[in-house]
C-alpha cells in the first residue's frame, strides 16, 4: 500500500514570507497532483505533474517533481492570507483512476 | 452554476438511523466517487463508479450502499448509522478513466454527525 507523507503538518507564517511544503511517497508516483482545500469546501486541483524533474508554476506557486518521481515540493513566494488552507498531495493511478491522498499540510498565513 | 453539488450540506442524526446523501455533476464526466474525510482531514476513497458501473469498493462496511441511476448522479445510502460514521463525505467526478492529467472536481462536502 502506497504511503504519502507530507511535511510539515502545520505551518503558520506571516504575510509576505516564503514557504515550502513537501510530499514523499513510499513508491513511484503514477502522476502527482496538488490540491488546496479551504474550510468548508472540497479540494481544488492546483496542478498535475507527470515527468521526473518537472517544474510547474502557477502565479506565486512553484511545484517541483523529484527526478525519481517519489517526492515533490510546493514553494509559495510572498504568501498571502488567501493562500490559507489545507494543501494535499495525491497520486493518481492509471487504469481505474484511483487517487490516493496524503494527510496534508495545514497552512495559515497571518495578515 | 455548481459543477458537483451535494445535498444536504449538514446532516445530524441519531445512531441506528438510515440516511442518504445525494450528488449530481453537470460536467459531463463519466466517473464519480465518494470520499470520506475524517477528523484529522485524511481523505480516503470509498467508492468509484464509471458510467453507472461500480469499479472501486474500498473495504467499506456493507451498511454503505452507493447507487448510480445515471452517470451524472451518485448517491450514498447509509444504514444503521454508527458514531464512527461521523465525518465529512465528499462526492467527486472526473473526465476520463485513463488520462493521468485529469484531476477530480469535488463537491463542497456533507458533514455527517451521528449522535
Amino acid at each position: 500500500t502506497q504511503l504519502l507523507e507530507q511535511s510539515p503538518q502545520f505551518l503558520s507564517i506571516q504575510e509576505g514570507e516564503n514557504l515550502t511544503v513537501y510530499c514523499n511517497s513510499s513508491s513511484v508516483f503514477s502522476s502527482l497532483q496538488w490540491y488546496r482545500q479551504e474550510p468548508g469546501e472540497g479540494p481544488v486541483l492546483l496542478v498535475t505533474v507527470v515527468t521526473g524533474g518537472e517544474v510547474k508554476k502557477l502565479k506565486r506557486l512553484t511545484f517541483q517533481f523529484g527526478d525519481a518521481r517519489k517526492d515533490s515540493s510546493l514553494h509559495i513566494t510572498a504568501a498571502q492570507p488567501g493562500d490559507t488552507g489545507l494543501y494535499l498531495c495525491a497520486d493518481k493511478s492509471v487504469g481505474y483512476q484511483k487517487v490516493t491522498f496524503g494527510i496534508g499540510t495545514k497552512l495559515q498565513v497571518i495578515p | 452554476d455548481t459543477a458537483v453539488s451535494q445535498t444536504p450540506k449538514y446532516l445530524v442524526t441519531q445512531m441506528g438511523n438510515d440516511k442518504s446523501i445525494k450528488c449530481e455533476q453537470n460536467l459531463g464526466h463519466d466517473t464519480m466517487y465518494w470520499y470520506k474525510q475524517d477528523s484529522k482531514k485524511f481523505l480516503k476513497i470509498m467508492f468509484s463508479y464509471n458510467n453507472k458501473e461500480l469499479i472501486i469498493n474500498e473495504t467499506v462496511p456493507n451498511r454503505f450502499s452507493p447507487k448510480s441511476p445515471d452517470k451524472a448522479h451518485l448517491n450514498l445510502h447509509i444504514n444503521s448509522l454508527e458514531l464512527g460514521d461521523s465525518a465529512v463525505y465528499f462526492c467527486a467526478s472526473s473526465q476520463s478513466r485513463e488520462a493521468r492529467n485529469y484531476g477530480y472536481t469535488f463537491g463542497s462536502g456533507t458533514r455527517l454527525t451521528v449522535v
